[in-house]
């Protein structure tokens, strides 16, 4: 079975510096998708980025980025200029890319902004 | 921006009782997804939805669960009778597909129904 880990509870930055979240997952496919979700207090799950495993080059969306290990089954998201609305809980996920509906969610970082 | 929505955002009910959530997916997706996230930890699948079936379910989507497409935009997940352990947030996810590489299988989440069993 798949299983997603982030091993980070929590973490702060500083307004306009750069974090780091981490995420590692295990799976015995070769071919998926790996997401990072953004949940801030409103509870609304928004999607931040998405990385298919086949593709090797590494996702970005503005401010954010990933950096995708396949051989480590690592998935970090990196967040730049990190900005107040940035607070929030930070999901990693997995999808498996053979038919299978189910993301898999791990437990989640919450990212504090400091101004 | 089309957006998935939820009714209602908090919803107290008697242990026993039956419930309905509602979801009204983003209007050009066919794939339909519940999830759960018990207070303080994982979001968890349920299950999935496609051409009025189930596509797919998890092991905590027991027989006390169902869903429905009533109409053309409403989708719905009943609890038959209600335990103190299904307080949680439900999120109702929709999709364009379920698969491919151009991004139309991405899941977009609505803001959740908080249920409490009392």
């Amino acid at each position: 079975a798949q299983t997603v880990t982030q091993s980070q509870p929590e973490m702060s930055v500083q307004e306009a510096e750069t974090v780091t979240l981490s995420c590692t997952y295990d799976t015995s496919e070769s071919d998926y998708y790996l997401f990072w979700y953004k949940q801030p207090p409103s509870r609304q799950m928004i999607l931040v980025i998405r990385q298919e495993a086949y593709k090797q080059q590494n996702a970005t969306e503005n401010r954010f980025s990933v950096n995708f290990q396949k051989a480590a089954k690592s998935f970090s998201l990196k967040i730049s200029d990190s900005q107040l609305g940035d607070a929030a809980m930070y999901f990693c996920a997995y999808r498996s890319a053979s038919g299978a509906d189910k993301i898999i969610f791990g437990k989640g970082t919450r990212l504090h902004i400091l101004p | 921006e089309p957006e998935v929505t939820q009714t209602p955002s908090h919803q107290v009910t008697q242990m026993g009782q039956e419930v309905i959530l509602r979801c009204v997916p983003i209007s050009n997706h066919l794939y339909f997804y519940w999830y759960r996230q018990i207070l303080g930890q994982k979001v968890e699948f349920l299950v999935s939805f496609y051409n009025n079936e189930i596509s797919e379910k998890s092991e905590i989507f027991d027989d006390q669960f169902s869903v429905e497409r009533p109409d053309g935009s409403n989708f719905t997940l009943k609890i038959r009778s209600t335990k103190l352990e299904d307080s949680a947030m439900y999120f109702c996810a929709s999709s364009e597909t379920s698969g491919g590489t151009l991004g139309t299988d991405t899941q977009y989440f609505g803001p959740g129904t908080r249920l409490t069993v009392l």
